[in-house]
């Protein structure tokens, strides 16, 4: 079964600071990873997707199929980055996303 | 052009009674997914319609939930006999489709839903 697993609830990281959520993921074949973010009174949006390899606000991630992991990264943490990050997965073939249980990210000044 | 909309926005209801929630995608998405977003739970998926036809059903918690869409458009989740344990906030998304290339969800604001 297609599993994600964001192993922290909770993530505080100072202002200017590195910061890494991570994703691990549980599938045989070959995924396609997303990242969604919330902010605070906003709906849940796309962030960015494995595929399109591309850096959305600052924030990079990558796909690390050794380790199945799809860790989102920014070297710089901004106050506004703080709000709950969920990483996604598709496994191939016509179904939904499979989402983590999110990672609030709270970013202090 | 207008997102997804959801309504009620909030809804309070007595345990017991029944309750619909509304889900409007965007026009001409053909996916259309129900989600569940709880403290400690992150986000829960209910069910995933293809069209008007649901193939995947597999995330709804018990025969008390159901689902339906008409029309390739509109959906509504139906929760019977609610308990305090489906207070949560639901959230609805459409997609322009479940293929490759099409499957970024688009989400609605949520309703809140409060069980006394």
């Amino acid at each position: 079964a297609q599993r994600v697993t964001q192993p922290e609830k909770l993530l505080s990281v100072f202002k200017g600071a590195p910061v890494e959520l991570k994703c691990n993921y549980s599938y045989s074949g070959s995924p396609e990873l997303f990242w969604y973010v919330q902010y605070s009174r906003q709906r849940l949006q796309l962030l960015l997707r494995h595929i399109s390899r591309e850096s959305i606000k600052g924030f990079t991630a990558d796909l690390n199929k050794g380790e199945t992991s799809f860790h989102l990264k920014k070297p710089f943490a901004q106050e506004e980055d703080s709000a709950m990050y969920y990483c996604a997965l598709r496994p191939s073939g016509n179904t939904p996303l499979v989402f983590g249980k999110g990672t609030r990210l709270s970013v202090i000044a | 052009g207008a997102g997804v909309s959801q309504s009620p926005s909030n809804k309070v209801t007595e345990k017991g009674k029944d309750v619909e929630l509304r889900c409007d995608p965007i026009s001409g998405h053909t996916a259309l997914y129900w989600y569940r977003q709880s403290l400690g739970q992150g986000l829960e998926f209910l069910i995933y319609f293809q069209g008007n036809s649901a193939p995947d059903k597999s995330g709804l918690p018990s025969d008390r939930f159901s689902a339906e869409r008409t029309g390739g458009s509109v959906s509504t989740l139906t929760i019977q006999r609610t308990q305090q344990e489906d207070s949560a906030v639901y959230l609805c998304a459409s997609s322009y489709g479940p293929l490759a290339g099409q499957e970024t969800q688009y989400f609605g604001p949520g309703t809140r839903l409060l069980v006394l």
